[in-house]
């Protein structure tokens, strides 16, 4: 199975400010995408933004954006001008013949 | 986007009773499913991949006999957790990828989770 990793259980961010969270996946399949996920207290999942592999120009969805780096297995998303909305926990995701999800990184915007 | 309608949103149940949970797809047709487990403040476990008209497959460690996944038609799954304990209760979570796409290059649906408490 692929493995998905998110190095930061937790990230804060001040409002208006920029923040990234981190995201490294293991795969051996040449064709796959990659998603971020976010997940309030509802616990409804909500599509944040989609990178497909075979692309190399980064995804962008207003204000957030990915670093995509294929040969490091690397996908960080990056949300500029955070807002309070944006609290919730973000899942980094792998799609390839399954579906596979990170750890989560609980993401907290200070007023 | 597609909507993706997960049935019950919660449940309890008695320890050692069976309980159906349903995954619809209500405006596309879902060649795949996928059912997850989530415990409190964790990330989403994926238990099994539902292909229409076919076996699921399941991932290592989930119990193949306990939690029966069948996925009889393009829009509709079922989990049922057989013989549940106190230990089964979790949120699970279904998603469903549409027909009109194929193989990787389509986000996945979720439904909007099923809380069982088993006691």
């Amino acid at each position: 199975a692929q493995t998905v990793t998110q190095s930061q259980p937790e990230m804060s961010v001040q409002e208006a400010e920029t923040v990234t969270l981190s995201c490294t996946y293991d795969t051996s399949e040449s064709d796959y995408y990659l998603f971020w996920y976010k997940q309030p207290p509802s616990r409804q999942m909500i599509l944040v933004i989609r990178q497909e592999a075979y692309k190399q120009q980064n995804a962008t969805e207003n204000r957030f954006s990915v670093n995509f780096q294929k040969a490091a297995k690397s996908f960080s998303l990056k949300i500029s001008d955070s807002q309070l909305g944006d609290a919730a926990m973000y899942f980094c995701a792998y799609a390839g013949n399954q579906f596979y999800f990170g750890t989560g990184t609980s993401l907290t915007v200070i007023p | 986007g597609a909507v993706v309608s997960q049935h019950p949103s919660r449940v309890i149940c008695k320890s050692g009773t069976s309980v159906k949970i349903e995954c619809r797809s209500l405006d596309f047709q879902a060649t795949t499913m996928f059912w997850y487990r989530q415990f409190p403040k964790q990330s989403l476990m994926l238990m099994a991949t539902s292909n229409e008209g076919s076996k699921a497959t399941y991932e290592q460690g989930v119990e193949k006999d306990k939690f029966l996944i069948n996925h009889a038609s393009l829009t509709l799954s079922t989990l049922t957790v057989t013989s549940a304990h106190p230990e089964d209760s979790s949120f699970y979570i279904c998603s469903a990828r549409s027909i009109l796409r194929q193989a990787v290059d389509t986000e996945a649906f979720f439904g909007q989770g099923t809380r069982l408490t088993v006691v």
